[in-house]
């Protein structure tokens, strides 16, 4: 059974600050994987993918992924009020995405 | 460009009937996957869908069942509801692995 850990917070960061939020997986073959976040009441909006090793950045995003310890991380810079959320870490294999349970990010003004 | 549509957006519905729900994915793709969450959990995968053929069944029970069209829409049908099945269920749409999910049907079982 694939399983994607997350730790469930809450995670409160003031606002301005650089939120970091983890990500371990079980499956050492896979090979995708993805950052979601997800507002209350709202679906799953795709905000990063990553591929290989290393940093991938995308504006105030920075995904990052050691396939050898199994862990992907999510940097968001500058944290904003509007980036208070639920992030979902989604492993892709031959059964579809397998998600984690999300973080739930709180930024402070 | 219309991104991914499901209907309805909620539903209620009572033990023991049936469900039928729809997806239209993104013009072009031909790919949808359906996927539950209930609350306070990630989305858990049901179904894959590619040209029409299965390619991919997570671990849900035989009363849920799926099918995709000749224009890449899809159904997912759960029979036999249970009060567990109350949840909300997202279609995704791909021409590859991560997918843009639709705004999703909120299933609640009376």
């Amino acid at each position: 059974q694939k399983e994607v850990e997350q730790n469930s917070g809450p995670l409160s960061v003031p606002e301005g600050a650089i939120a970091s939020l983890n990500c371990t997986y079980s499956d050492r073959g896979s090979q995708s994987f993805f950052w979601y976040r997800q507002y209350s009441g709202k679906s799953p909006e795709l905000i990063m993918s990553i591929y290989s090793n290393g940093d991938k950045e995308d504006g105030r995003f920075t995904a990052q992924l050691n396939k050898a310890s199994q862990y992907v991380s999510l940097l968001i810079r500058d944290s904003q009020p509007s980036d208070s959320a639920t992030y979902l870490c989604a492993v892709y294999g031959a059964d579809g995405l397998t998600f984690g349970k999300g973080t739930h990010l709180i930024i402070q003004p | 460009d219309a991104g991914v549509t499901q209907s309805p957006t909620h539903l209620i519905k009572t033990r023991g009937q049936h469900v039928t729900l729809r997806c239209s994915p993104i013009s072009g793709h031909k790919s949808v996957s359906w996927y539950q969450q209930v609350l306070g959990q990630g989305p858990q995968f049901i179904f894959q869908y590619y040209e029409k053929e299965e390619r991919g069944r997570g671990n849900f029970p035989d009363r849920f069942s799926a099918r995709q069209f000749p224009n890449y829409s899809s159904e997912l049908n759960v029979n036999a509801l249970l009060l567990g099945d109350s949840a909300l269920y997202l279609c995704a749409s791909s021409w590859r692995e991560g997918g843009s999910f639709g705004p999703g049907t909120r299933l609640l079982v009376l």
